[in-house]
């Protein structure tokens, strides 16, 4: 079935790495998502993989994805209190009729100065 | 481009009462999307549209909720009669496509609905 699993919560020092990990189920998948959600605000795209890639770095942010375990992971190096927000792992599902972007529950990460 | 539109940012409204919510999507996006989300069960697709044309509705949860979209600049998710517990937060998404790097779906603000 389709399932997307990810612990609520993670609490990190200022400055610290944070690391945000994600569980998928649909293999066929063909891209991961990373969202982030602010108090009151939409989710906005942070970044995303394509099934046949195993890393992709963007600035602060490094996804790692393995595919044999189906598992998805988001880093962020030199985590600022401005990164305390809501991630989503999200994975594409299907084609045409049957689409759909499934959303984990989020990531609650909070960052200590 | 401003960005996915929805309004109202918040709604409160009596039990039995019709809601409609509004989106414009982004200029030239031929995908349109109607998420809910709630604690419980956290962000959840009612509908999404190609073209202007229904393509999954499997998502809406009762006879209650409808969504049209007339043109490509705006579409409704209507919930009439409203119940306590269709409150939530209502997103709309839009995206170019749904294969390759163009599926990416571009969300906006949402609209806080609390039915009393």
């Amino acid at each position: 079935g389709e399932d997307v699993e990810q612990s609520l919560f993670l609490s990190v020092r200022e400055g610290d790495s944070s690391v945000i990990n994600c569980t998928y189920t649909d293999s066929s998948s063909t891209y991961l998502y990373w969202y982030k959600q602010e108090p009151g605000a939409g989710l906005q795209l942070l970044t995303y993989i394509f099934s046949n890639m195993d890393m992709k770095q963007d600035q602060r942010l490094t996804v790692l994805l393995n595919k044999k375990d189906k598992h998805l992971s988001l880093r962020i190096a030199d985590t600022q209190t401005g990164d305390s927000a809501i991630y989503f792992c999200a994975e594409s599902h299907g084609m045409d009729s049957s689409y759909k972007l499934i959303f984990g529950s989020g990531t609650r990460l909070l960052v200590r100065p | 481009d401003a960005g996915v539109i929805q309004s109202p940012r918040h709604e409160v409204t009596e039990m039995g009462q019709e809601v409609t919510l509004r989106c414009k999507p982004i200029s030239g996006h031929d995908y349109l999307f109607w998420y809910r989300q709630t604690m419980m069960r956290g962000l959840e697709l009612l509908i999404y549209f190609n073209n202007n044309v229904p393509i999954d509705d499997s998502g809406m949860p009762e006879d209650r909720f409808s969504a049209k979209m007339p043109n490509a600049s705006f579409s409704t998710l209507k919930i009439q009669p409203s119940e306590p517990r269709d409150s939530a937060v209502y997103f709309c998404a839009s995206s170019l496509g749904l294969a390759g790097a163009s599926d990416t779906q571009y969300f906006g603000p949402g609209t806080r609905l609390t039915v009393l």
